[in-house]
């Protein structure tokens, strides 16, 4: 498995405001996404973090929104941009790892609140 | 289109008793991963367990116990003896495996809220 750490686990922000989501893997990973979860809601996935490149984006969810880096193999990044109370949610990293290919870990959850 | 059903949105229980969580998946794929994964009040998410499309045979990890059946196109998790810290919303999910990147993508049920009473 992978140990995957989240910064921040809980922030509030405020309306108008811009937020960086870290997500730091302890091993080379080969795939990295980012999934969203509003309050009591399933899981909803954002995009895959590719690294060196452009992310890809799921239907409804567009860069300059959520603008995603990966510079390399155990890091990635989201930022929520100029957020809505609407954004108020758990947004989570996940990875798979090259040992574990058949298996989804998942970080554990930077929790916004958007005030 | 790939869909998976948790038509238990919550179930109580009280502490020691058996409970079942019913998962029903829908998927045009011959191959494929079923997963369950624990989400405590915390927040983060915890693999349970991976079950692939080929794979029929029942899993038991200590109270654990996972019931794959592909006639039904079921995946159902059982606790044995619960305990309070069970308490969690439990989701189960699907993952096809297409090509590149799409292949990860997981699709979740709603999620079961399940409550273990002392």
């Amino acid at each position: 498995s992978a140990v995957i750490s989240q910064k921040p686990s809980r922030d509030i922000c405020q309306r108008g405001t811009s937020l960086t989501i870290q997500c730091q893997v302890d091993s080379q990973v080969t795939m990295m996404f980012w999934y969203r979860q509003q309050p009591g809601q399933s899981l909803t996935l954002i995009a895959t973090a590719n690294q060196g490149s452009e992310a890809t984006y799921e239907s409804g969810f567009v860069i300059d929104k959520f603008p995603i880096s990966r510079p390399n193999l155990t890091f990635s990044t989201l930022t929520v941009s100029n957020m809505s109370p609407e954004d108020s949610s758990i947004y989570l990293c996940s990875v798979v790892t090259a040992e574990g290919i058949s298996t989804i870990y998942f970080g554990e959850g930077s929790w916004l609140t958007v005030v | 289109a790939q869909k998976v059903t948790q038509a238990q949105t919550e179930i109580s229980v009280v502490e020691k008793e058996d409970v079942t969580l019913d998962c029903v998946y829908e998927t045009r794929d011959t191959t494929y991963y079923l997963f369950w994964y624990k989400q405590p009040p915390s927040g983060e998410l915890v693999f349970l367990i991976r079950r692939n499309s080929f794979d029929e045979q029942n899993e038991i990890s200590g109270r654990y116990s996972w019931n794959f059946q592909k006639s039904t196109s079921s995946f159902n998790f059982t606790i044995t003896a619960s305990q309070v810290v069970d308490s969690a919303v439990y989701f189960c999910a699907l993952r096809e495996m297409g090509s590149g990147a799409g292949s990860y993508q997981l699709t979740f049920g709603k999620g079961t809220k399940l409550s273990v009473i002392p």
